[in-house]
């Protein structure tokens, strides 16, 4: 079974540029997370669908940050214009439904992540 | 404070060893506790879950929790140079999000 997958694996770009990320989750997963790793920290939670709906937006710097989920399947994230502080690596993760779901666990599975580096 | 906290390392152990990798945390809602392995330019694999107190134990690895002191850790019985990697743990309260700690480097070396 394939994996979650995103791209780019990397992207380099010039500060107040856009850019994109891509994410096609596992097949069947409902739920779709993405998160910022910062180097070395762990990450940290930006968005979580629900199939097509944001269920939590709360950390999503919105004023330059969006993401869509248009048919409850794959996902993209944007950001514009990009900043110095950008740069890091853009996680995308699924699960069945939320991790925990009543007394069932829903393990989260990560992708590769994409790496961005803001010059 | 951090709401998690974790040794960075890098920490270097010799093939075979017994190596302790721990978390302290402040938040006492949390009651679900969590493992993640991350090798370089991947995103991090689930090792170890843990609900409330107690150990659990799964082939090599095994995870304890002490709520009372708000500190988990996982133990890793003879270590092998594909166990390099980073440990993240991460911790939740019920119908909370994940936190993770910053993560710790090991280094196994043959």
């Amino acid at each position: 079974e394939a994996g979650v997958v995103q791209s780019p694996r990397y992207k380099i770009i010039e500060k107040k540029q856009p850019v994109a990320f891509w994410c096609n989750p596992i097949s069947g997963h409902n739920t779709l997370y993405w998160y910022l790793q910062n180097l070395g920290q762990g990450p940290e939670l930006l968005i979580r669908y629900e199939n097509e709906e944001a269920v939590d937006d709360s950390q999503l710097p919105k004023d330059r940050f969006s993401a869509e989920r248009l048919k409850g399947v794959d996902s993209t994230l944007k950001i514009q214009p990009a900043e110095l502080g950008d740069s890091a690596v853009y996680l995308c993760a699924s699960s069945l439904g939320y991790w925990l779901a009543g007394d069932t666990y829903n393990e989260q599975f990560f992708g590769p992540g994409t790496r961005l580096t803001v010059l | 404070q951090k709401e998690v906290e974790q040794d960075p390392g890098p920490l270097s152990v010799p093939e075979g060893a017994i190596v302790s990798l721990n978390c302290t945390y402040s938040n006492s809602a949390f009651q679900y506790f969590m493992w993640y392995r991350q090798y370089s330019r991947k995103g991090p694999e689930l090792l170890m879950y843990t609900y409330s107190s107690g150990n659990k134990e799964d082939g090599r690895f095994t995870a304890q929790v002490d709520k009372s002191s708000k500190y988990i850790s996982l133990f890793i019985r003879d270590s092998q140079p594909s166990d390099s990697a980073t440990y993240l743990c991460a911790m939740s309260g019920f119908g909370q999000n994940f936190v993770f700690g910053p993560g710790t480097r090991l280094s196994v070396l043959p």
